[in-house]
């Protein structure tokens, strides 16, 4: 599975967008882009994926690059609760082992 | 509620001991996975398994022993093998790892110290 590179953490205020970036210049064209989050002591929660087109659900938005060599999570008003750590994955489609390869992962402060 | 069940939230092994970490589901999935979190790092897979009676090694097998023998069920077992167990261990499944595109649920994991 090709790599992703993440900040390390990001501060964010409270009820303002945050966007967390991250770079995998070497994704081939069946990768999937998954994101996941962590709350302290819990174990990960699936956020979003996508492919090629920018994807919307209740939680995120994910945006991708045209060349999809980047991708930016969005989190359109961070609250207290989105206070974790999170990690940019790539997948490949129809890969025989299924497991996902963490990253360190950026960890996202939320301050009041 | 559907999801996944670890127990015990935290656990101790003495030296020379083997210890068991349970980890059930209610999703209907079939493959399940273990990962072990070391701190400020990311998971490493130890074993998973795509169907009952079924198992892989992962990257970092060594000194673990699974078993799959119920669909909802997939303990792990931290053998005295294992020299350096003090981590987190999570469990998680998903509907199969063919649909690669099925989120992966987890559980809220076990902290396991050596006494």
């Amino acid at each position: 599975d090709a790599k992703t590179t993440q900040p390390n953490s990001m501060e964010s205020n409270e009820e303002e967008p945050v966007h967390l970036p991250c770079n995998h210049s070497t994704i081939s064209g069946t990768d999937y882009i998954h994101w996941y989050r962590q709350l302290p002591s819990q174990g990960p929660e699936y956020v979003i994926h996508g492919l090629t087109s920018n994807v919307n659900n209740r939680m995120a938005s994910l945006a991708i690059a045209e060349d999809r060599k980047s991708s930016t999570l969005i989190l359109h008003r961070a609250t207290l609760r989105d206070a974790a750590v999170y990690y940019c994955i790539l997948k490949n489609y129809g890969g025989s082992q299924g497991n996902l390869i963490f990253g360190k992962g950026t960890k996202l402060s939320v301050k009041p | 509620d559907g999801g996944i069940t670890q127990s015990p939230k935290y656990l101790f092994r003495k030296e020379g001991q083997n210890v068991t970490l349970s980890c059930e589901q209610n999703l209907n999935h079939d493959a399940m996975y273990w990962y072990r979190q070391d701190p400020g790092q990311g998971l490493r897979l130890i074993y998973y398994s795509q169907i009952v009676n079924d198992f892989q090694k992962g990257d970092i097998a060594e000194g673990y022993s699974v078993s799959r023998e119920k669909k909802e069920s997939f303990p792990l077992t931290v053998t005295s093998a294992q020299k350096n167990p003090t981590a987190f261990y999570l469990c998680a499944s998903s509907r199969g790892t063919d649909r690669d595109l099925e989120p992966q649920h987890f559980g809220d994991g076990t902290r396991l110290s050596i006494l």
